[in-house]
């Protein structure tokens, strides 16, 4: 069974800093890795997702892959305030995208 | 574009009891999939619904059930309710591309509180 691991935090950051959201999975064979943000009552909300080994970057979020190590990372470039949720990982199991394992997530605080 | 919208937002339940929600997917995506988040389990994936077909299932008991429609709209049953059924219930659809990078958006979710 595929497994995917987060530090469950919170990570506490100062406002306009970076915040470095981590993430391992188990199985070498997963292809593409997904990025959700959920606020506090809310539902997940996509961020970004990324299939290539290497960064990814989309505004103030990158995505980070190394397939060999099996763990991608999401950065948050100038953290504001109404960052401050839980950032969930997401693998497809077998490989089939409407099918996802979902690590723990990771509550994220970013401090004014 | 309107998202994925879930019926009802809130219900309330009593241990014996059945329950059904439903989900309406976004225009055009084939795809649903249902998934139950609790804070102790975190967000676990109940099944996927193609073309009115079951195509996927995590491991969850017989109780919990569901079905598509031929306008991609799906519906949840969870007969004989348990405490432990108390939950955000997600729906979550997809154009179903069959590729691995095939994106799942959510809707807002049916919190279900069994007493």
């Amino acid at each position: 069974q595929k497994e995917v691991e987060q530090n469950s935090g919170p990570l506490s950051v100062p406002e306009g800093a970076i915040a470095s959201l981590n993430c391992t999975y188990s199985d070498r064979g997963s292809q593409s890795f997904f990025w959700y943000r959920q606020y506090s009552g809310k539902s997940p909300e996509l961020i970004m997702f990324i299939y290539s080994n290497g960064d990814k970057e989309d505004g103030r979020f990158t995505a980070q892959l190394n397939k060999a190590s099996q763990y991608v990372s999401l950065l948050i470039r100038d953290s504001q305030p109404s960052d401050s949720a839980t950032y969930l990982c997401a693998v497809p199991y077998n490989n089939a995208g409407n099918m996802l394992t979902f690590g723990g997530g990771t509550r994220l605080m970013v401090k004014p | 574009k309107a998202g994925v919208t879930q019926t009802p937002r809130y219900l309330i339940k009593t241990r014996g009891q059945q329950v059904t929600l439903s989900c309406s997917p976004i225009s055009g995506h084939r795809s649903v999939s249902w998934y139950q988040q609790t804070p102790g389990q975190g967000l676990q994936f109940l099944f996927e619904y193609f073309s009115e077909t079951q195509r996927n299932k995590g491991n969850f008991p017989g109780r919990f059930s569901g079905r598509q429609f031929s306008n991609s709209r799906s519906e949840m049953n969870v007969s004989t309710l348990e405490l432990g059924d108390s939950a955000l219930y997600l729906c979550a659809s997809s154009w179903a591309s069959g590729l691995s990078t095939d994106t799942q958006y959510f809707g807002p979710g049916t919190r279900l509180t069994v007493l």
